[in-house]
């Protein structure tokens, strides 16, 4: 079943504009994660946070994580073309079973 | 570096026919995964291995078989192929249970 849900299921904004993006979960988790796809590629990891940190950055990249809402929102600064992608949440549960549990994922599209 | 390297990228089969999809690595990785993707459905893990000679069934494992040959190749087969099976497939490695690396997909479609 899925664990994630992102919201919205899609997002059109202007080149240079900030990109919001949320992600609501279900169960406890050991971490979460962001993965950008490209159209026709495979998934691209793009950022990890613990369920004890609550913000993260890289680059232009910024992931909250509230534990007690099981929420995360990914922010995308300063937008670009090759922004344009899907992006999915990816939780880790924990326990016995292994492998991450996706979102269905949000189709981000940038206007030049 | 290759990475994660799947074969074939695209296959049609007909119902009832068979076929293996290849996965293999080369970052060392313990762990390897095969998803499928539908459309509005997500990622959804078929089956996972989380060790050499080790494989466990993931949300979605009926109508498929796999073998983690050796540490670098996880194949996926699909005995009697299905409709329902249409789908992208995708192969992913990691060490322990972070970052997962995945290939570039395979797409299959059942008529």
């Amino acid at each position: 079943s899925q664990q994630g849900e992102e919201d919205p299921q899609a997002l059109s904004i202007q080149e240079g504009e900030n990109a919001t993006m949320n992600c609501s979960y279900k169960t406890s988790i050991n971490n979460l994660q962001w993965y950008r796809q490209n159209s026709g590629r495979g998934l691209v990891h793009l950022i990890l946070i613990r369920s004890n940190e609550r913000e993260k950055h890289s680059g232009r990249l910024r992931v909250t994580l509230d534990t007690s809402k099981k929420s995360s929102s990914l922010l995308i600064t300063a937008s670009r073309a090759a922004d344009t992608a899907s992006y999915f949440c990816a939780t880790d549960a924990g326990g016995g079973a292994d492998g991450l549990t996706f979102g269905k994922g949000t189709h981000l599209i940038i206007q030049p | 570096n290759a990475g994660v390297t799947q074969t074939p990228k695209f296959q049609v089969l007909k119902t009832g026919q068979s076929m293996t999809l290849q996965c293999a690595q080369d970052m060392n990785h313990n762990s390897m995964y095969w998803y499928r993707q539908d459309p509005g459905m997500g990622l959804r893990l078929i089956y996972y291995s989380a060790s050499e000679g080790t494989t466990d069934k993931g949300e979605v494992p009926n109508g498929y078989n796999v073998s983690r040959l050796n540490k670098r190749e996880f194949s996926l087969r699909l005995e009697s192929a299905a409709p329902s099976q249409t789908s992208v497939y995708f192969c992913a490695s990691s060490e322990g249970r972070w970052i997962q690396y995945f290939g570039a997909g395979t797409r299959l479609s059942v008529l």
